[in-house]
């Protein structure tokens, strides 16, 4: 049962443009949600996070978008560079879990076209 | 810091073998968890830790494997006996304490296991 998903296994953008990733889940208990970004033989690196009592994080390039009605929540890379080239998992914690218990999605990979 | 630390980076076994994957987590991180990644299902928590005490194991996939945690500054993941399906990336990683919302955890840079 997965239940944080990414529906779009990969996704390509032209440099410059706007990359947008999808996330979608179905735990309503989920009340903060993370973006890591993962390049070849690394390990995950945070991105950025939103909580519930929010619907928009910004920071820099990245803004995430959240749908608490919709349990959707997007990642928005504006302008898209080269570097931004990886691998996105969404992930979902519950403060009814313990917060630091994350469940990620099955990622998406965005590869930017120069 | 020099981050959360696995090894080995590779491994190559033969089925039925036993597999130790190692971690030290970032110092003074009280969580430590273990991860698996695979193109099906993404990174699947195994099992964590927080105290050293495992805390939720529901992710471990069978009894052929394990977890330990002696010390706030080590921690072992082994499979006995290893079989072809456990051939993907092994993931550990570490959290501190926060004061509000969830933290991110920091990875380390994986464990790569093929079973022959």
């Amino acid at each position: 049962d997965q239940q944080v998903k990414q529906n779009s296994p990969s996704l390509s953008v032209q440099e410059g443009r706007i990359s947008i990733l999808n996330c979608d889940y179905t735990n309503s208990m989920f009340d903060y949600f993370l973006w890591y970004k993962k390049y070849p033989a690394e390990g995950p690196t945070f991105l950025i996070s939103i909580s519930s009592i929010k619907d928009k994080n910004e920071d820099g390039r990245f803004t995430v978008f959240l749908n608490k009605s919709a349990k959707h929540l997007s990642l928005h890379i504006v302008p898209s560079q080269p570097g931004d080239s990886a691998v996105y998992f969404c992930a979902a914690s519950s403060s009814n879990f313990g917060n630091e218990k994350l469940t990620f999605g099955t990622g998406t990979r965005l590869t930017i076209i120069p | 810091d020099a981050g959360v630390i696995q090894s080995p980076r590779h491994e190559v076994t033969e089925m039925g073998q036993e597999v130790t994957l190692r971690c030290k987590p970032i110092s003074g991180h009280n969580s430590l968890f273990w991860y698996r990644q695979t193109m099906m299902r993404g990174l699947e928590l195994l099992i964590y830790f927080n105290n050293n005490v495992p805390i939720d194991d529901s992710g471990m996939p069978e009894d052929r494997f394990s977890a330990k945690m002696p010390n706030a500054s080590f921690s072992t993941l082994k499979i006995q006996p290893s079989e072809p399906r456990d051939s993907a990336v092994y993931f550990c990683a570490s959290s501190s304490p926060s004061t509000g919302w969830s933290t991110e955890a920091f990875f380390g840079q994986g464990t790569r296991l093929t079973v022959v």
